[in-house]
């Protein structure tokens, strides 16, 4: 059971620059999660979703897009990287209950 | 937004040490998870706490959902090297205007565990 699995582990974008972090899972979750994760700090939600279709905004949205096409992904996209978007990415999912499962993380740098 | 107060930010102890971290709000949650983070992996659930008082173990740990729903605490006893890393509190509350039963969670900044030879 793979559990949460995200892509890419690192990434290194230039500022400007977009790309699309992948985040899936295969335990049938209707709640999934980002969080970003800045050096020394909690983790802080970017957005959510309740089910597949339905998305909204966390504590940190800005910058950053999703959408939840299906149970399984909900892949975070940024448009203009800038460099206050370097952090550790951390997709999770849970079930009802508030327990989330976590992916191992995308370290992205923007230079 | 919420925020939790978690301490100490950083802990030395010696293997065979009890360890006990706690953290506070200023608001009421209905839920209390603790996490560790290993270096370069995700946080992992250790203990969920779903009722005020209530008192959960796991193993050598254990912790406790404060009376006030303000507060919870982690032990661990007899530390061993594996324990390194970083603990995490996690306080949920329903999002208010959701009828979805979604719950966010608020996390605390961390202790971090360091077990001295």
């Amino acid at each position: 059971n793979a559990g949460v699995t995200q892509t890419p582990k690192f990434r290194i974008l230039k500022i400007g620059q977009s790309m699309t972090l992948q985040c899936t899972q295969d335990m049938n979750h209707n709640y999934m999660y980002w969080y970003r994760q800045d050096p020394g700090m909690g983790l802080k939600l970017i957005y959510y979703s309740v089910g597949a279709g339905i998305t909204d905004k966390g504590e940190v949205p800005n910058g950053y897009n999703v959408s939840r096409s299906t149970t399984e992904d909900f892949p975070l996209r940024l448009e203009l990287a800038a460099p206050s978007q370097t952090s550790v990415y951390f997709c999770a999912s849970s079930p009802v209950r508030p327990e989330a499962f976590f992916g191992q993380g995308t370290r992205l740098t923007v230079v | 937004g919420q925020q939790l107060n978690q301490s100490p930010q950083s802990m030395f102890i010696q293997e065979g040490e009890d360890v006990s971290m706690n953290c506070t709000s200023s608001s009421i949650f209905n839920t209390w998870l603790w996490y560790k983070q290993d270096p370069g992996e995700g946080p992992v659930l250790l203990i969920a706490l779903y009722k005020a008082g209530e008192l959960t173990s796991n193993g050598r740990l254990t912790a406790q959902f404060g009376i006030t729903r303000k507060d919870s605490f982690l032990n661990i006893s007899a530390s061993i090297p594996s324990d390194v890393g970083i603990y995490f509190c996690a306080g949920q509350t329903p999002v208010g205007k959701s009828n979805f039963g979604n719950e966010k969670l608020t996390f605390g900044t961390g202790t971090r565990l360091t077990i001295i030879p």
